[in-house]
C-alpha cells in the first residue's frame, strides 16, 4: 500500500463552523505533513509531526489545529475559518530519516470552500 | 532561511520541442525533488536527486543536480501533449531530520500540439 488517504475530498463550511480533515497512510511512515495550497501557487507548508509529535508549527492561525492519534492518522481540526482559508489541503508522509530515494508521498488533497 | 526558484513560471511551447526548467536554492542541501501537479490534482513525486551530479531519466524528462551551484535541471525532450502541468522544485535538508520541505512556485507548462 503506496498512498496516502485524504477524506473528505471536498468541504464546504461556513465561519462558524467546526470540521475536521482527516489523513491516513499505512507506509510505516512516522514523518506527517499538511500543506495548504491556494490556486497556481506552491504548496505552503503547515505542519509536521514525527513520531507522532508536533515538530513544526510554521505559524498556523490558532484556528487550524492538528493532530496525530498515532502512527497512521493525522488529522486536521477547522473552527472559526475565514474565507481566504479556502484553498486545497495536502496531507502527505515520509519516513523520518530521509535516505537513499525516500520522497514525500501526497495524498489527493481536501478542496475546502469557506463561505 | 531556505529559498527556493524556479525559472521560468510560465511555458507554452510546441510539441516536438526540447526545453529546460531551472531549479536554484540557496542554501546547502543534499535532496531535491521534482514533482507534477496536474490541476485540481494532488502532487505526483518524478525525481529525487541526492548527490552532486546525479542524473535521472524517466521517458521524456531527464532531471540533474548541481549541489556546487546550487542548481537542479528538470529537461524535457520532444515535448507531447500529455506533459502540460505544472512543474514543482522542492529541497529539504534530509538526513536524520524531520526538516521542512520548501517548494518552488512551479513552472506551468503549456505544450501545444
Amino acid at each position: 500500500d503506496t498512498e496516502v488517504t485524504q477524506t473528505p475530498k471536498h468541504l464546504v463550511m461556513g465561519m462558524t463552523n467546526k470540521k475536521s480533515l482527516k489523513c491516513e497512510q499505512h507506509m510505516g511512515h512516522r514523518a506527517m505533513y499538511w500543506y495548504k495550497q491556494k490556486a497556481k501557487k506552491p504548496p505552503e507548508l503547515m505542519f509536521v509531526y514525527s513520531y507522532e509529535k508536533l515538530s513544526i508549527n510554521e505559524s498556523v492561525p490558532s484556528r487550524f489545529s492538528p493532530e496525530c492519534p498515532n502512527s497512521s492518522l493525522l488529522n486536521l481540526h477547522l473552527h472559526a475559518l475565514q474565507p481566504e482559508d479556502s484553498a486545497l489541503y495536502l496531507c502527505a508522509s515520509s519516513h523520518v530519516l530521509r535516505t537513499t530515494n525516500e520522497k514525500l508521498f501526497f495524498g489527493s488533497g481536501t478542496q475546502l470552500s469557506v463561505l | 532561511e531556505l529559498k527556493v526558484e524556479q525559472n521560468p513560471l510560465f511555458l507554452s511551447m510546441q510539441e516536438g520541442k526540447n526545453y529546460t526548467i531551472y531549479c536554484n536554492y540557496s542554501t546547502t542541501s543534499d535532496r531535491l525533488y521534482w514533482y507534477r501537479q496536474d490541476p485540481g490534482k494532488s502532487l505526483e513525486s518524478l525525481f529525487v536527486l541526492l548527490s552532486n551530479g546525479a542524473v535521472k531519466q524517466e521517458g521524456r524528462l531527464m532531471a540533474s543536480l548541481d549541489t556546487k551551484a546550487r542548481l537542479s535541471t528538470l529537461h524535457i525532450t520532444a515535448a507531447v501533449h500529455d506533459l502540460s502541468a505544472t512543474y514543482f522544485c522542492a529541497v529539504d535538508r534530509g538526513g536524520n531530520r524531520d526538516d521542512k520541505i520548501i517548494f518552488g512556485k512551479g513552472t506551468r507548462l503549456h505544450i501545444l500540439p
